[in-house]
């Protein structure tokens, strides 16, 4: 099961939006629901940020919202802040009744 | 509250064997599906193998299937994953994590680091 492919890293000024991308195959991004979104600053664990594609865990500002698209996931930041930069993942369940996680993207607030 | 602390990770020769544990508080342990993903220093996350509230089923990665074992003590509130022949690119830290909802995991660990070196 080879990573799902997100863009290395994408920037933005203070207030801006931005959009991290996660592609899969219909084999797992374009076929589940399943698809989660993580934060993850230097030294520590990963925080949940979405979870089944566009739902978001209690605590975590509306400013990040999710959507999919074919076997495409979306990411967005918007009214970006400081202390969101940080390295971002997404997860999607797949056929073979595993998970795979995306290569990663470095988010960095100019 | 929640609270998930890995353990046993150090240094170890290639080919030998570790034992890594999550104990876990703060939430009824047999309800939830329990997961282990590591991170290979520098980079990305790599999920590695998941186990049912129940242990009745057990998943893993490719990269792991037929080395590592997933498993769990709901009685002590504790994950446990045996890992065999390991290998220089099993070095990582390894998290706990718990699944909140079709594998989107609420709540890690600190993580623990294993080094395969000789």
């Amino acid at each position: 099961q080879s990573a799902l492919t997100q863009p290395r890293s994408v920037s933005g000024s203070p207030g801006q939006s931005v959009t991290i991308s996660c592609t899969g195959t219909s084999s797992d991004v374009g076929n589940y629901k399943y698809v989660s979104w993580y934060q993850q600053h230097p030294g520590k664990a990963p925080k949940l940020m979405i979870y089944d594609v566009s739902e978001r865990p209690s605590g975590v500002p509306d400013r990040f919202s999710g959507s999919k698209s074919a076997n495409t996931a979306s990411l967005t930041i918007s009214g970006l802040q400081a202390e969101d930069e940080a390295d971002y993942y997404c997860c999607s369940y797949t056929v073979n009744y595993i998970y795979v996680f995306g290569t990663g993207t470095k988010v960095t607030v100019l | 509250q929640v609270q998930l602390v890995e353990s046993g990770g150090g240094v170890v020769q290639p080919g030998r064997s570790l034992r890594l544990s999550c104990a876990c508080s703060g939430f009824t342990f047999n309800n939830y599906a329990m997961h282990w993903v590591r991170q290979a220093p520098g980079k990305g996350l790599e999920w590695v193998a998941v186990i049912s509230y129940d242990e009745n089923i057990k998943l893993y990665a490719e990269s792991v299937k037929g080395r590592f074992t997933i498993s769990r003590d709901n009685s002590e509130n504790t994950l446990f994953l045996q890992m065999h022949s390991l290998r220089a690119d099993d070095t990582a830290v390894y998290y706990c994590a718990r699944d909140f909802s079709g594998g989107a995991n609420d709540y890690w660990g600190q993580g623990t680091l294993v080094t395969v070196s000789s």
